[in-house]
């Protein structure tokens, strides 16, 4: 089975400031097909997740451009380019190459 | 518009049984896999399973296979999760959401729900 890493586990940033979560893969997240299934999910408080990002680098509908995914193989990256007070919450890193499917642990994005 | 709507809030005594639900509606739900993910109280997402309800195709995670049993009702666009006699540990907020099917991505999630296991 895939195992994926998030570092940080937390992430104190100021207001306007950039933020950049790491991801890693136990083994390459590129399909058969070509395609790598690496998204990138949002959980504000007492929500449910909230798709972001999905196939390394591409924002969902509705997403706002400060938020960017890039990576490749086994190491992915989400950079927010100014955090708002609104992106508080715990991003996690999914892989949906290989079944079983699986999250990373989150990283928890607070404001400082 | 593409919604899943889940059943209620649950509280169980341990080696009861329950299957909760998720409604979709808005798409084919026969055409979308549908995914259920656990979380514990004050803890991360974990992936349990997934099934397709075009032809009931079902996946598990190791760390849940013989503990659930995911399955769909095509009838009623409705998929299910059962446990045939629950834990304490099984207290969690569980969550359904769509794998879209060509980026295979969870897009579209239910509200959650939460399950509680106490004696």
């Amino acid at each position: 089975d895939i195992v994926m890493t998030q570092i940080p586990l937390s992430s104190p940033v100021t207001l306007g400031q950039p933020a950049s979560i790491s991801c890693r893969s136990s083994q390459s997240l590129v399909h058969s097909d070509g395609n790598t299934y690496l998204s990138w999910l949002q959980q504000r408080p007492g929500q449910p997740p909230r798709l972001l990002i999905y196939k390394i680098s591409n924002r969902f509908s509705g997403v706002p451009d400060r938020f960017s995914g890039s990576g490749a193989g086994t190491d992915f990256t989400l950079k927010i380019s100014r955090v708002e007070a609104e992106d508080v919450g715990v991003y996690y890193c999914m892989q949906a190459t290989q079944f079983p499917h699986s999250f990373g642990g989150g990283t928890k994005v607070e404001i400082k | 518009e593409v919604q899943l709507v889940q059943s209620g809030a649950e509280v169980k005594k341990p080696g009861e049984s329950l299957k909760i639900s998720c409604k979709g509606s808005g798409y084919t739900f026969t055409s979308y896999w549908v995914g259920w993910v656990r979380q514990m109280p004050g803890k991360g997402l974990e992936w349990m399973g997934i099934i397709y309800p075009g032809d009931s195709d079902t996946r598990y995670s190791p760390s849940f296979q013989g503990q659930v049993t995911i399955s769909a009702d095509r009838s009623i666009s409705t998929a299910y999760l059962q446990w045939s006699s629950l834990k304490a540990s099984d207290t969690a907020l569980y969550y359904c959401a769509r794998l879209h099917w060509r980026s295979l991505h969870f897009d579209y999630w239910g509200q959650g729900t939460l399950v509680t296991v106490s004696s």
